[in-house]
This record gives structure tokens, C-alpha cells and sequence, in this order.
């Protein structure tokens, strides 16, 4: 059974480039949610993705857009990009229904580096 | 908001030796607590959950955590440290009605031979 993946596993940008992130989530699963984590932090909620539709969205600004397919799949998408981008993107995936307490599985992350 | 606060940024102990990892949840209702484990250049990894079934939470490699109402905490322990342990922790909580997880600031665990 495969996990959540993700690609790519590295990518580097340099200021004022788009980029965009994949994820396919566990089989299984429907919900897809996308952290932020800068070296040295826990991770920061992005946005979650549910029957292709934004569900919650946290504190980004709207540089940060996703798209969630009919497979379940999602993109993260990040446009102008600044240096303080520079992160792990983390993908987590989860079953629909009281998602406050559903586990959620990660990814192992796509590491971006913007010069 | 709901919040979590890891106490000791990094914390090391000797193999064999008691691991105790601190987290503490602000939220006025019980919330729903999780402790997941990164290993070095790798995603996370659930270790346990709470979900207000039990008080004791018994989780993967050994580590359990106890939810303690009335001091708001949710400590990560393990009677006996391997080196295999050493990675960073982090405590989360998921807020009731929220589609999110709200993460602490990690702790490093490192395993002296």
C-alpha cells in the first residue's frame, strides 16, 4: 500500500519564479492538506483540499493557490516567489468526515530553495 | 487559538535512560492532541493520538504520552532510550471544528552511547 508521495523532492527557484508542487495522497484517502515548514520550525497549515475545494485555508497569503484533481491528487502552487519561501512543503493526506481528529499521514517532502 | 508549547528546544539524554519530552495545549475545550516523530531529510510520522478515549495513549517504538487536564499537558515518554530514537519531535494539536494541525516548535532528541 503507498503512502503519501510527492515530487519533486528538490527544487530550486530563484526570486520572482512560479513553482509548483505534487502530491498523491494514501490509497484511500480524499482529503489533502499542505504545511509549510522552515528549517528549524514545526510546521505551518497552508491549506486543506476537499472534493476539489478549498476547505480551510491558514495564514498565506494568496501567492499560495491549490488544485485538488479527481483522483484525489493536489498541486501546490506558489507564484512570485520570495526567499523567505524557501521551505520543506509538506503533504498530508486524511480521510473526509471530523478531520479535527482524524490522523493524518505526510509526505516526506518537497524541499525548495529560492536564490 | 489553540496552541502547543514544547519545552526544551533540544533535549539529550544517555541510551537506556528515561525520555521525557514536554508538550502543553491551550484550549479551552479538550482538543484532540498528536506527537509525531521526523527523522533527519524525511516527512512526519504519526507516533500516537489522543481522541479523549483514554488518558494513557500507548504509541508506536515504545513512547506513550499521558493527558493531563489539569496541568493542560501532553507529555511524550520512554522508559529506555535507543539510539535509533534520535530525530525531532514534534506536539500538535487539532482543534475542534478546524480542518488543521497546529504544531509546537519541535524538540531534538539526541541519544548519547
Amino acid at each position: 500500500d503507498a503512502g503519501v508521495t510527492q515530487s519533486p523532492t528538490h527544487l530550486i527557484k530563484t526570486r520572482g519564479q512560479q513553482v509548483t508542487l505534487r502530491c498523491s495522497p494514501k490509497s484511500g484517502h480524499d482529503t489533502v492538506s499542505w504545511y509549510q515548514q522552515a528549517l528549524g520550525q514545526g510546521p505551518q497549515f497552508i491549506f486543506q483540499y476537499y472534493e476539489e475545494e478549498e476547505r480551510q485555508r491558514g495564514n498565506f497569503p494568496d501567492r499560495f493557490s491549490g488544485h485538488q484533481f479527481p483522483n484525489y491528487s493536489s498541486e501546490l502552487n506558489v507564484n512570485a516567489l520570495l526567499l523567505g519561501d524557501s521551505a520543506l512543503y509538506l503533504c498530508a493526506s486524511s480521510l473526509a468526515g471530523q478531520a479535527f481528529q482524524e490522523t493524518q499521514y505526510f509526505g516526506p517532502g518537497t524541499r525548495l530553495l529560492v536564490l | 487559538a489553540q496552541s502547543v508549547t514544547q519545552l526544551g528546544s533540544h533535549v539529550s539524554v544517555s541510551e537506556g535512560a528515561l525520555v521525557l519530552l514536554r508538550c502543553n495545549y491551550s484550549s479551552s475545550v479538550p482538543p484532540y492532541l498528536f506527537w509525531y516523530v521526523q527523522y533527519p531529510n524525511q516527512g512526519l510520522q504519526l507516533l500516537l493520538k489522543y481522541t479523549s478515549a483514554a488518558t494513557l495513549v500507548k504509541g508506536i517504538n515504545g513512547f506513550e504520552a499521558e493527558f493531563k487536564k489539569s496541568e493542560t499537558s501532553f507529555h511524550l515518554t520512554k522508559p529506555s532510550a535507543h539510539m535509533s530514537d534520535a530525530a525531532e519531535y514534534f506536539c500538535a494539536v487539532s482543534p475542534e471544528g478546524a480542518q488543521k494541525l497546529v504544531f509546537g516548535q519541535g524538540t531534538r532528541l539526541t541519544i548519547n552511547p
